[in-house]
């Protein structure tokens, strides 16, 4: 089974600074789906950004990037010029691009991020 | 256009009764998720359903829960016997169609459950 780690459960960042989330993942798969998703206290998911593993260029959305390694099983979110309604739970997720269990996300555990003004 | 919504938001019970949680996707999406997430966990799959039949309910965690969903439109998610350690926030998505490339899962505020 597909397993997600974020080994991170808290971090903190000042307001315009640049902070780095990590992930990494475990499959024996080559083709797949990552994600990052937001959940301020509302409690409502908000995707951040994907990437296709079979595209070797870095997926980018404004002010979040990621660094995708494929080989080491790595998928480190980067927020620029934070905001401090960047502040929630992180959670990164992977997904399989085909077979029995297509469709279903498998989560990590979230990091909660907070940012200082 | 309305998003997925989820009835009812918080919900209350005492352990042993049955609680029925709501969930009405995005009109026009065919595949509908419910996921778990415990108190400082990721997200737990449950179930999925594409139209009204569940090709993958493997993470349901017992016999206890069950899911059901009519046509293409609501989904029932009900937990019998309720336990303590069923207390959990339970998250809707819906998304498109399950079987193209790649479909966005939209996802619902959840329904917090706590089972004293």
């Amino acid at each position: 089974a597909q397993t997600v780690t974020q080994s991170q459960p808290e971090m903190s960042v000042q307001e315009a600074e640049t902070v780095t989330l990590s992930c990494t993942y475990d499959t024996s798969e080559s083709d797949y789906y990552l994600f990052w998703y937001k959940q301020p206290p509302s409690r409502q998911m908000i995707l951040v950004i994907r990437q296709e593993a079979y595209k070797q260029q870095n997926a980018t959305e404004n002010r979040f990037s990621v660094n995708f390694q494929k080989a080491a099983k790595s998928f480190s979110l980067k927020i620029s010029d934070s905001q401090l309604g960047d502040a929630a739970m992180y959670f990164c997720a992977y997904r399989t691009y085909r077979g029995s269990t297509l469709g279903r996300l498998y989560f990590g555990r979230g990091t909660q991020l907070t940012v200082w003004p | 256009g309305a998003g997925v919504s989820q009835s009812p938001s918080n919900k209350v019970t005492e352990k042993g009764k049955d609680v029925e949680l709501r969930c009405d996707p995005i009109s026009g999406h065919t595949a509908l998720y419910w996921y778990r997430q415990r108190l400082g966990q990721g997200l737990e799959f449950l179930i999925y359903f594409q139209g009204n039949s569940a090709p993958d309910k493997s993470g349901l965690p017992s016999d206890r829960f069950s899911a059901e969903r009519t046509g293409e439109s609501v989904s029932t998610l009900t937990i019998q016997r309720t336990q303590q350690e069923d207390s959990a926030v339970y998250l809707c998505a819906s998304s498109p169609d399950q079987r193209g490339t790649y479909n966005e899962q939209f996802f619902g505020p959840g329904t917090r459950l706590t089972v004293l």
